[in-house]
């Protein structure tokens, strides 16, 4: 079991938003001020979406975002696209330096 | 535009070794550290191991530590992973991917299968 916890899946119609937590159990609290979240297709490489919490790299839409409080992190895709039907990390640094992904999350657009 | 191209998976029999090259462009290569992370088929992402710009400290996942070594060439843009004493649970897709500021991985190759089996 992942020291980070994502739901198995999510899923919402085109237009609406929808939000993909990530709970650090006690063993990853530690280091979960610096998180970052990929995105995957099927048979593509992740891509960084989100990273230190709530920046977005250049080119990254603005209907990603990312908040964090306490040990839980959460990233919200607003006016969802056929095209975000994707499955999407969240990661977490910690000291060691070691670095822990969530099981991820299949987003599904109905 | 940033490009890693991983090369060097295939099929292994356990106990065997191999290793995995990583090559680089689009970026300067000997000012960023890189990792290797792993994905097993149809499984989530694991991360294996990082080493620094200038190849002076490396780290490793539990998973792999004692049996995997990363390094890397500033003077050909490569980075590398002996992979030894491989067990049928690594079989997995390897990304070389580049670091950001050790808080993120900003950028990644296409993978390349190793497919550990007797």
């Amino acid at each position: 079991q992942s020291a980070l916890t994502q739901p198995a899946s999510v899923s919402g119609s085109p237009g609406q938003s929808i939000t993909i937590s990530c709970t650090a159990s006690s063993s990853a609290v530690g280091g979960f001020q610096y998180v970052s979240w990929y995105q995957q297709h099927p048979g593509e490489a992740p891509k960084l979406l989100i990273y230190d919490v709530t920046k977005r790299p250049s080119g990254i839409s603005n209907r990603f975002s990312s908040s964090k409080s306490d040990n839980t992190a959460s990233l919200t895709i607003s006016g969802l696209r056929p095209e975000d039907e994707a499955d999407y990390y969240c990661c977490s640094y910690k000291s060691g330096p070691t670095w822990l992904f969530g099981g991820g999350t299949k987003l599904t657009v109905l | 535009q940033v490009r890693l191209v991983e090369s060097g998976g295939g099929v292994v029999q356990p106990g065997r070794s191999l290793r995995l090259s990583c090559s680089a462009s689009g970026f300067s290569f000997t000012t960023y550290g890189l990792h290797w992370v792993r994905q097993a088929p149809g499984k989530g992402l694991e991360w294996v191991a990082i080493i620094s710009f200038d190849g002076s400290s490396d780290f490793y996942a539990d998973s792999v530590k004692g049996r995997f070594t990363i390094s890397r060439d500033n003077s050909k843009n490569t980075l590398f992973l002996q992979m030894n004493s491989l067990r049928t649970e690594d079989t997995a897709v390897y990304y070389c991917v580049k670091d950001e500021q050790m808080i993120a991985f900003d950028y990644w190759g296409q993978g390349t299968l190793v497919t550990v089996s007797s």
